[in-house]
């Protein structure tokens, strides 16, 4: 069984569009994520959610908006992409949420903005 | 600010050969260190992680990393390389001092030459 899964695993979209991505975790964790890694391989947190609650949130435009309708979910919404929002995005998952948890990480959507 | 580095941006070595990555990170306190591997199209997996206690820290895959205080440093070993090693090493930090989330370095690619 896949412990975190995203869907979808590739992205293609024109500039301007709305679009989601989902994140399941079937560990238990009370904790998600999500992360972006950009072209040059950097990966950055951009959001957290604790037991639907968000804990962290990062510097990332208002277009991005996260959503946790239970603690096993953690989607992401993007409006308006943008040629920047391309990227491959990343969701995981910990026990916690504490710096010492191990997160696991599901195995990326890649975002194209064409 | 706290951050991590990683100084070897490509590293290229013979199958059968020895191998070490570095990690360097700034942090106030013992931090949580860890090491994940990214293969090609994958997501990352935890190769080990250090906490506390001995600084020598085994890990999946043959791989073990050492935690250096006075270095600030937190090293990845592996005495013998396999081609299948070859994927980019992500070495991160966590801990209170983050926010409780982790700060990766920008990662290091390695090559493995038959």
């Amino acid at each position: 069984d896949t412990a975190v899964s995203q869907t979808p695993k590739y992205l293609v979209t024109q500039m301007g569009n709305d679009k989601s991505i989902k994140c399941e975790q079937n560990l238990g964790h009370d904790t998600m994520y999500w992360y972006k890694q950009d072209s040059k391989k950097f990966l950055k947190i951009m959001f957290s959610y604790n037991n639907k609650e968000l804990i962290i949130n990062e510097t990332v435009p208002n277009r991005f908006s996260p959503k946790s309708p239970d603690k096993a979910h953690l989607n992401l919404h993007i409006n308006s992409l943008e040629l920047g929002d391309s990227a491959v995005y990343f969701c995981a998952s910990s026990r916690f949420g504490t710096g010492e948890d191990t997160q696991y990480f599901g195995p990326g959507t890649r975002l194209t903005v064409l | 600010a706290q951050s991590v580095t990683q100084p070897d941006i490509h590293i290229t070595v013979s199958e059968g050969a020895s191998l070490e990555l570095r990690c360097n990170y700034s942090y106030g306190a013992t931090p949580y260190l860890f090491w994940y591997v990214q293969s090609p199209g994958q997501g990352l997996q935890l190769l080990l992680k250090y906490f506390s206690g001995d600084t020598l820290v085994q890990g999946i895959k043959g791989f073990e990393a050492e935690f250096k205080r006075s270095q600030s440093s937190f090293n990845l070993r592996k005495p013998s390389v396999h081609w299948s090693d070859a994927a980019e090493y992500f070495c991160a930090v966590g801990g209170a001092e983050y926010g409780n989330k982790l700060v990766f370095g920008a990662g290091t690619i390695l090559r493995v030459k038959s």
